[in-house]
């Protein structure tokens, strides 16, 4: 099984440009979620998805949308990308939103020059 | 916003010694999970607690919860370099159980 995956791998954009990141999974997942990880910040939540066709706020939902057309995929777009952006994003999926963990994909590393 | 404090924030030991890493918070968990990310990967789980008082082991790795559930901590035996890595404690917290909130982390590095 794949898990998780995310696309690109790693992404250089300039300031004002716009770009979605894609996460995949293939478990039938039915909550997935984006994060975002800054060193010595942890890991915060952006959105969050807890089932096809609906989307909810995380902790730092600014200058972020999101959308799940399908189960198995949940797209994190950025209109117009600012320095502030710069960061490594996270793409998880579980099973449900109780004691169960969290597959994680390897991650998008994105510089917002 | 809720916290999970976690400490230190960076470990560095010898091969072979012991080590033990904190997650704290002044709320409630409903449960807490630990995780362990690698460079350039994702975090992956190690385990999950939700009972207070609860004690799990994963070979040489010990997790307690705290009896009040609002805290948890991750004991080491002799440790190995593949050891090596962020170490992620996150919680559900009573009344927002659908989302996962992370600590900063402890990063530890063993050396040979």
């Amino acid at each position: 099984n794949a898990g998780v995956t995310q696309t690109p791998k790693f992404r250089v954009l300039k300031t004002g440009q716009s770009m979605t990141l894609l996460c995949a999974q293939d478990m039938n997942h039915e909550y997935m979620y984006w994060y975002r990880q800054d060193p010595g910040m942890g890991l915060r939540l952006i959105h969050y998805s807890v089932g096809e066709g609906t989307t909810a706020k995380g902790e730092v939902p600014d200058g972020y949308n999101v959308s799940r057309l399908k189960k198995q995929n949940f797209l994190l777009g950025l209109e117009s990308a600012a320095p502030s952006q710069t960061s490594v994003y996270f793409c998880a999926s579980s099973y449900d939103s109780l004691n169960y963990g969290y597959t994680f994909g390897s991650g998008t590393r994105l510089t917002v020059v | 916003t809720q916290l999970l404090e976690q400490s230190p924030q960076f470990l560095s030991i010898q091969e072979g010694e012991n080590l033990t890493v904190y997650c704290n918070s002044s709320s409630v968990f409903s449960s807490l999970q630990w995780y362990r990310q690698e460079p350039g990967e994702g975090p992956v789980l190690l385990v999950t607690v939700v009972t207070g008082g609860e004690v799990k082991k994963l070979k040489r790795l010990t997790f307690q919860f705290g009896d009040a559930r609002k805290d948890s901590s991750l004991h080491i035996t002799a440790a190995q370099t593949g050891d090596t890595g962020l170490y992620l404690c996150a919680g559900r917290f009573s009344g927002s159980a659908r989302q996962l909130t992370f600590g900063s982390g402890t990063q530890l590095t063993v050396l040979p």
